[in-house]
């Protein structure tokens, strides 16, 4: 079945520097490609999607680019600040069924 | 719109008894997703609704969960008998249903704790 591998599982940067998270999935017909963010405790909010028409998107400090041939998609962020310390999922859907990767937890260090 | 609305927020029930989830999606939404999460697993997709219709239960785990949608605003999930390894936070979402992606939304969860 489909499958969205995540890495890394855990992610330490110091703040102003940039974050990188990686994904790939297996299904060759999936064409969105959203990612949550998770505080704790909270439901996971979306922050930024892509789809498979485009290659890049980035609003703000936060990028995603997408990779179909090598079935790969990735979230950039730049200048991290405290506040970006959460869980990151990355997903992947090519009908209805949205599958999530396992999740990046990512540390900003003072 | 008040989003995807769930409930209990919090529940813990003794192993044996029955557990039921509620899920109002947000109006106008005509898909609608439960999803377990866990440490160890992640984010798991139980089932999905289309319009109402069960699509795709393959990941519910076993004959004891079962879910159902008997109109466009009301979903449960029913855990009979729960289990300790069913404690978990159980995520409700729901989208409106296109092509191209659907962008869901969450609940706040429901979080579940069998002793």
């Amino acid at each position: 079945g489909e499958n969205v591998e995540q890495h890394p599982s855990t992610l330490s940067v110091q703040e102003g520097d940039s974050a990188v998270i990686k994904c790939t999935y297996s299904d060759s017909a999936s064409n969105y490609f959203p990612w949550y963010k998770q505080e704790l405790g909270k439901r996971p909010q979306l922050i930024i999607d892509i789809r498979s028409n485009v290659g890049e998107k980035k609003d703000q400090r936060i990028a995603v680019t997408l990779n179909k041939t090598a079935k790969h998609f990735s979230l950039h962020i730049t200048e991290t600040q405290p506040e970006d310390s959460a869980v990151y999922f990355c997903a992947a859907s090519g009908d209805d069924k949205i599958i999530f990767g396992k999740g990046t937890r990512l540390h900003i260090l003072p | 719109d008040a989003g995807v609305i769930q409930s209990p927020r919090h529940e813990v029930t003794e192993m044996g008894q029955e557990v039921t989830l509620r899920c109002k999606p947000i109006s106008g939404h005509n898909s609608l997703f439960w999803y377990r999460q866990t440490m160890m697993r992640g984010l798991e997709l139980l089932i999905y609704f289309n319009n109402n219709v069960p699509i795709d239960d393959s990941g519910m785990p076993e004959d004891r969960f079962s879910a159902k949608m008997p109109n466009a605003s009301f979903s449960t999930l029913k855990i009979q008998p729960s289990e300790p390894r069913d404690s978990a936070v159980y995520f409700c979402a729901s989208s409106i249903h296109r092509v191209d992606g659907n962008t869901i939304y969450f609940g706040e969860g429901s979080w579940l704790t069998v002793v």
